[in-house]
């Protein structure tokens, strides 16, 4: 199993420019997330999806969009990148039990993004 | 709202010396308390989880409901613990994780 696979692994933008940043995972995963990682602020969590067709919002998910499809897939969008979108973003996954997420989240490698 | 404090950015020790790397959580409910750790170069992993009540790697963390605090310890540091830790909550009764802001461990030989 490759687990959660990120791509690219780093992008350059320009302000205004708009990008897709792929997710997947080939473990049968309902649960996927994005978080994104600044210095001095942890990882915070940018949207999520509880399965197949259902995502909601996280702590800070302006500027960005998710649609979730299939269960492999979670790409995020950024519409109209801005410098204040510079970060490092993680994708993660995890199985459920009767309907929760289950305690343990899987990481992927990260995308390192710079808006310029 | 849930909200969970890693009070230090950086914590350095010697080799063997004790470890211990504090996570304070505000929640009213049941939490469920876990510890990332992210190695140089790798990804961000789980290291242990309250409720498993285990040891790994030598490292120890007990739930502590009246203080509500996590903090992670470990009797002798070794080099290979350098790394950036994170604290992280889950209410019972949603899917999201809360993160702390880190803890950046070193361990000078």
């Amino acid at each position: 199993n490759a687990g959660v696979t990120q791509t690219p692994k780093f992008q350059v933008l320009k302000t205004g420019q708009s990008m897709t940043l792929q997710c997947a995972q080939d473990m049968n995963h309902e649960y996927m997330s994005w978080y994104r990682q600044d210095p001095g602020m942890g990882l915070r969590l940018i949207h999520y999806s509880v399965g197949a067709g259902i995502t909601d919002q996280g702590e800070v998910p302006n500027g960005y969009n998710v649609s979730r499809s299939t269960t492999e897939d979670f790409p995020l969008r950024l519409l109209s990148a801005a410098p204040s979108q510079t970060s490092v973003y993680f994708c993660a996954s995890s199985y459920t039990i009767a309907g929760l997420t289950y305690n343990e989240q899987f990481f992927g490698p990260g995308t390192r993004l710079t808006v310029l | 709202a849930q909200r969970v404090t890693q009070p230090e950015k950086l914590l350095s020790v010697f080799k063997g010396a004790p470890v211990e790397l504090k996570c304070n959580y505000s929640y009213s409910g049941s939490p469920e308390l876990f510890w990332y750790v992210q190695y140089s170069r790798q990804r961000l992993q789980l290291l242990l989880r309250h409720i498993s009540r285990e040891s790994i790697k030598g490292f120890t963390a007990d739930l502590n409901k009246g203080e509500t605090s996590f903090h992670l310890k470990k009797p002798f540091a070794q080099e290979e613990d350098s790394a950036m830790y994170y604290c992280a909550l889950k209410r019972w009764d949603t899917d999201k994780l809360i993160f702390g802001t880190g803890t950046r461990l070193q361990v000078f030989p």
